[in-house]
């Protein structure tokens, strides 16, 4: 019973438009989640974070949203570029789980010029 | 990028062998992880340590043992390697053990024949 699930395996945009990769929870104990990128035969990079009291996180060109009636959250890219292109892999924990964190399949993004 | 290194990078073994990967962090972080990836399933914990000689088993921890006798070192080993086992495995460390960041080696690229 997959607790976080990123419903897209793909994704392809065009450069310059906007990117916006979804993920869904079932547990409502989670309350911080957070986005990573992964490259090919490298380790997962942390993108950006969101905690539960918020429902809006903005970094640069990334922002992350947090809608918990709906136990569902996005990331948006804008605008997106080719170096954007990675899997992203959406990640939920909670307070006092040691920072374990639950992982997506994850959503290949493809951003072509 | 969080000093952490992983080795080996890349093994194939036998089926039935002992394996020990290792990680080592330059952090002083107090927490450590051990993930494995697979195709459509993201990364799941295998297991984990909030301590020298604190470790605890994450969701599959069947056929891994962990030890940690020093802050620096994570060691995961595969005690009679399977076909099973063959993934990547990525080290994982954390500064608390709520609400951070948690930050990715480049993994472990282990084959099992």
């Amino acid at each position: 019973d997959q607790q976080v699930k990123q419903n897209s395996p793909s994704l392809s945009v065009q450069e310059g438009r906007i990117s916006i990769l979804n993920c869904d929870y079932t547990n409502s104990m989670f309350d911080y989640f957070l986005w990573y990128k992964k490259y090919p035969a490298e380790g997962p990079t942390f993108l950006i974070s969101i905690s539960s009291i918020k429902d809006k996180n903005e970094d640069g060109r990334f922002t992350v949203f947090l809608n918990k009636s709906a136990k569902h959250l996005s990331l948006h890219i804008v605008p997106s570029q080719p170096g954007d292109s990675a899997v992203y892999f959406c990640a939920a924990t909670f307070s006092g789980g040691y920072n374990k964190l639950i992982f997506g399949a994850g959503t290949r993004l493809a951003v072509h010029p | 990028d969080a000093g952490i290194t992983q080795s080996p990078r890349h093994k194939v073994t036998e089926t039935g062998t002992p394996v020990t990967l290792r990680c080592h962090q330059t952090e002083n972080h107090r927490y450590m992880y051990w993930y494995r990836q697979d195709p459509g399933h993201g990364l799941r914990l295998i297991h984990y340590s909030y301590g020298v000689k604190d470790t605890d088993k994450g969701e599959v921890s069947d056929g891994y043992s962990v030890s940690r006798s020093k802050t620096e070192d994570f060691l995961l080993t595969l005690e009679s390697a399977t076909s099973s086992q063959t993934s990547v495995y990525f080290c994982a460390i954390s500064e608390n053990y709520s609400g951070n960041t948690i930050y990715f080696g480049e993994g472990s690229w282990l084959t099992v024949v």
